[in-house]
């Protein structure tokens, strides 16, 4: 069965530090890999998206990126964190066909200071 | 307009009550539809497909409704455990678009 780890589960920074959150996944090849940041109290809003190594898209422009180094590996990151970039992140993954679901890895809580 | 739309709410009702959750969407293109769950802290995690016929799974039950753009939930019998937030999601085909709705909380009171 399909398995998704994201780590760490909470992190708090200052500002102007950087970031790097790693996500992966297990049990499935080629999947698509997906960065979402929920606010407190909010929606989810999609800030990355790949299709492949190396392949990325950005939804949201703003102070953070992405990459995927390996087909099941999904890293976001910061050169310099805003007070702003708080919030609950979340990877997930899917298969591409007609009825897409999307599973989510367990979320990393940053809060910069 | 937000591409998907539900009530935030919250809804409070006591344990075995019936409750529905609404969600709308605006992209007529919209293939396939779900509804999430969220606990607070946790990540979303899908409760169940929504299909064009109906579909019920225990105690939920999901209906989609294409002419008028809408998708709803329906919980009968509330569990205390069901107190969450309920996500509605649209797929929309031609580019990775999964929206999803700003969610509604339910809150189950003995």
């Amino acid at each position: 069965s399909q398995t998704i780890h994201q780590w760490p589960a909470t992190l708090v920074q200052p500002v102007g530090s950087p970031l790097s959150l790693e996500c992966t996944v297990e049990g499935t090849s080629n999947p698509n890999l997906y960065w979402y940041r929920q606010a407190a109290g909010r929606g989810l809003q999609l800030l990355f998206y790949s299709v492949g190594i190396g392949q990325i898209s950005s939804e949201v422009p703003q102070n953070l990126s992405a990459s995927r180094p390996q087909d099941r590996q999904f890293i976001l990151s910061s050169k310099k964190l805003l007070l702003s970039d708080s919030g609950f992140y979340l990877c997930a993954w899917s298969v591409t066909g007609p009825n897409e679901k999307l599973f989510f890895g367990s979320g990393t809580q940053l809060s910069v200071l | 307009r937000k591409e998907v739309e539900q009530d935030p709410g919250p809804f409070n009702v006591p344990e075995g009550a019936t409750v529905a959750f609404n969600c709308t969407y605006s992209n007529s293109a919209s293939q396939s539809f779900f509804w999430y769950r969220q606990d607070c802290r946790k990540e979303p995690k899908l409760l169940m497909s929504v299909y064009s016929s109906g579909n019920e799974d225990g105690r939920f039950t999901a209906q989609l409704n294409r002419a008028s753009q809408y998708i709803s939930l329906l919980i009968r019998d509330s569990k205390l455990s069901d107190s969450a937030t309920y996500l509605c999601v649209v797929n929309i085909p031609g580019g990775f678009k999964t929206i999803f709705g700003a969610g509604t909380r339910l809150f189950v009171k003995a």
